[in-house]
């Protein structure tokens, strides 16, 4: 069965500090990966994602994540976290074994709460 | 605001009431998703329209639930029936349909069943 794993539920981080939210994904075939953020009171925004190509990936806010197959994992990481990165983080996975017609039908991982302090 | 929206934001309800939420998507998008969370949970699929056709459903899904996108513009969710539950976040989205499928969320609409 296809399935994303978010090991950790929170993760605290010093602003200025590097920061990783770890991800890694069961999948048969080749895996089609993405990040989410979600602040309070609103709607899931798209960080970026993985289909092909370069295993570093660059997206939003200064986020990035690398793709390594070997470990099966797609960690999301910043150089520098500011206090307003400060969000609930989701690891997704497009739903290829039950569903074949769009991308966005997205297996999401429980999500990572990252605080950062000043 | 021209992204997607949601309403209600909130809905209070009486266990065996049926309930409707509806979802706008940005107006170009002619894919629209709807999911579902719980605290604690990532967001859960249930159904996928491509125009005004319904594609796809998750087989978790209890037949209690119906959507419809009559016009391909906007869509509603409708639970009867509603048991404690089906108390979660519904969460609406859009994408374009051109590849990549960056989904778009609403806020959500928040149902909690007494």
């Amino acid at each position: 069965a296809q399935s994303v794993a978010q090991p950790e539920d929170q993760v605290n981080v010093a602003e200025g500090n590097p920061l990783t939210v770890k991800c890694t994904y069961s999948v048969s075939g080749n895996p089609y990966l993405f990040w989410y953020v979600q602040y309070p009171n609103r709607g899931l925004q798209f960080l970026l994602k993985y289909i092909t190509g370069d295993n570093l990936v660059k997206g939003s806010y200064g986020f990035e994540a690398e793709f390594n197959k070997s470990q099966t994992s797609f960690h999301l990481k910043k150089p520098s976290a500011l206090v307003s990165d400060s969000a609930l983080y989701f690891c997704a996975v497009r739903d290829l074994q039950n569903y074949g017609g769009s991308q966005g039908n997205l297996i999401f991982g429980k999500g990572t709460k990252l605080s950062v302090k000043p | 605001d021209t992204g997607v929206s949601q309403d209600p934001r909130h809905k209070i309800t009486k266990r065996g009431q049926n309930v409707t939420f509806r979802c706008d998507p940005i107006s170009e998008h002619n894919r629209l998703y709807w999911y579902r969370q719980t605290l604690g949970q990532g967001p859960e699929f249930l159904t996928y329209f491509q125009n005004e056709a319904q594609l796809e459903k998750s087989r978790l899904l209890s037949d209690r639930f119906s959507a419809e996108r009559p016009k391909g513009s906007f869509s509603t969710l409708e639970i009867q029936r509603t048991e404690q539950g089906d108390s979660a976040m519904y969460l609406c989205a859009s994408s374009p349909g051109t590849g990549g499928e960056k989904l778009f969320f609403g806020s959500g609409t928040q149902l909690s069943v007494l």
